[in-house]
């Protein structure tokens, strides 16, 4: 079957760095997102992997590794407002999205 | 800026009525989607269309329908509800090359039903 992993929480410090990992196991590949999503509100879309590497917007960041089925999404200089859901979702071979559970991130003062 | 609207927000309703969820994009996308979310579970898809008279179910097995007869328009309607249908439904829309494209989500329905 498809699976997508990702921690059920994490917590952080405001100012400080956080990496939310994904690990994937999908039939076929064509591509990695991830959203984010405040509680009691619609996902909004951060990033877009399909090749190996990292892609850098802003303070956040996303890293793809296809040969391992792995992806992180890396969260620099913490705010408060980025207290939220963080969902990694998976194209697979059929172009339908895999979606994972979703990663709290608490973040503290 | 996404502009895709759902209607209602929150509703409460009893066991055998019958319900349509609205979702309205100004975008132009061609492809709309419902997904169903539960408090701290993944998204399923239970219908999507890429156009106008073009539907298709989703991986979840669900017991709603949806029409396309407008490209902006994609409601999502229940005609017999139950307990079981308590959920949160998101309706988003993309216009991506190659399914690949960005999904933009509306606020959400959320529905009770006693």
């Amino acid at each position: 079957g498809q699976n997508i992993d990702q921690p059920t929480e994490m917590t952080a410090t405001e100012g400080a760095i956080v990496q939310i990992n994904c690990t994937y196991q999908t039939s076929g590949f064509n591509g990695l997102f991830w959203y984010q999503q405040h509680a009691g509100e619609a996902p909004t879309f951060l990033s877009y992997n399909v090749l190996d590497g990292l892609e850098e917007k802003g303070r956040f960041s996303s890293f793809l590794s296809r040969s391992k089925g792995y992806s992180y999404l890396l969260l620099k200089e913490l705010q408060m407002k980025d207290s939220a859901s963080y969902l990694c979702a998976v194209l697979d071979s059929n172009y339908q999205l895999i979606w994972g559970a979703g990663t709290k991130l608490i973040i503290k003062p | 800026e996404a502009d895709i609207y759902q209607t209602p927000r929150y509703l409460v309703i009893g066991t055998g009525k019958k319900i349509t969820l609205e979702c309205s994009q100004t975008m132009g996308h061609d492809k709309m989607y419902w997904y169903q979310q539960d408090p701290g579970m993944e998204l399923h898809l239970i219908h999507y269309s890429y156009g106008v008279n073009s539907t298709e179910k989703g991986d979840l097995s669900s017991e709603s329908t949806v029409s396309r007869i407008r490209t902006e328009h994609f409601p999502l309607t229940l005609e017999s509800a139950r307990p079981s249908h308590t959920s949160q439904y998101l309706c988003a829309s993309s216009e991506g090359a190659g399914d690949a494209g960005e999904l933009f989500f509306g606020e959400g329905s959320r529905l009770t039903v006693l």
